[in-house]
């Protein structure tokens, strides 16, 4: 069974703190993803990895960046955190190029103060 | 950019009725279809998925069909259960995926 792990459940940072979120996945998926969920809104990719060292924007990439510097890690950066982003942060990932199925995490839920 | 759109946000049925949920896209070059049914405080997880070559598909009380000319897709979740209570999204990829808004689904005992 695919594992996506991401490193806290719940994280609580201060307004212009850079903060750093890590996904980790056990089946050599190539491509790596992270969304935002915001109620009402589903879920907005931010940006995506089709291999170490790639990336690619999502829909909604400002105030954010990403490291890919080994296949099964893949890192959320917030350079400096703002009240609105606070939300929920879901990594996924999926085997291959090509549209699969993405196996996600269970989620941090960032708080920005 | 691909554009989904969701319907109903909410629905609520009595265990044993049928759910409908409706989805439309707007990128006709969409190619894959997943559904992903989320338990309150748990990851999403795909429950079943369509093709673009593919008009309907069906897992035991779960169904999806596709209208390509329309560009909208659905899920058909017959004999509810209360289990089923949770939130679904759709989504359209090409390349990457473009979700829904969600559906929250009660299912009244």
């Amino acid at each position: 069974d695919v594992k996506v792990t991401q490193s806290s459940r719940y994280l609580v940072k201060r307004t212009g703190e850079k903060v750093f979120l890590e996904c980790v996945q056990d089946m050599d998926h190539e491509n790596m993803f992270w969304y935002r969920q915001d109620p009402g809104l589903g879920l907005r990719l931010i940006y995506f990895s089709y291999d170490v060292k790639m990336k690619e924007k999502g829909d909604i990439p400002e105030g954010y960046s990403v490291s890919r510097e080994k296949k099964e890690r893949f890192s959320l950066i917030l350079e400096s955190a703002s009240t609105n982003q606070t939300s929920m942060y879901l990594c996924a990932s999926s085997p291959q190029r090509g549209n699969q199925p993405q196996h996600f995490g269970d989620g941090t839920r960032l708080s920005i103060l | 950019g691909e554009n989904v759109e969701q319907h109903p946000s909410t629905l609520s049925v009595q265990e044993g009725d049928s759910a409908v949920i409706k989805c439309t896209y707007s990128d006709s070059a969409s190619n894959y279809f997943p559904w992903y049914k989320q338990e309150l405080g748990k990851r999403p997880q795909l429950i079943i998925d369509i093709r673009s070559n593919v008009g309907e598909k069906k897992d035991q009380r779960i169904a999806v069909t596709l209208n390509k000319t329309a560009k909208h897709f659905s899920l058909h979740i017959t004999e509810t259960q209360p289990e089923d209570s949770a939130v679904y999204f759709c989504a359209a990829s090409l390349y990457k995926l473009s979700f829904g808004a969600g559906t929250t689904v009660t299912v009244r005992a």
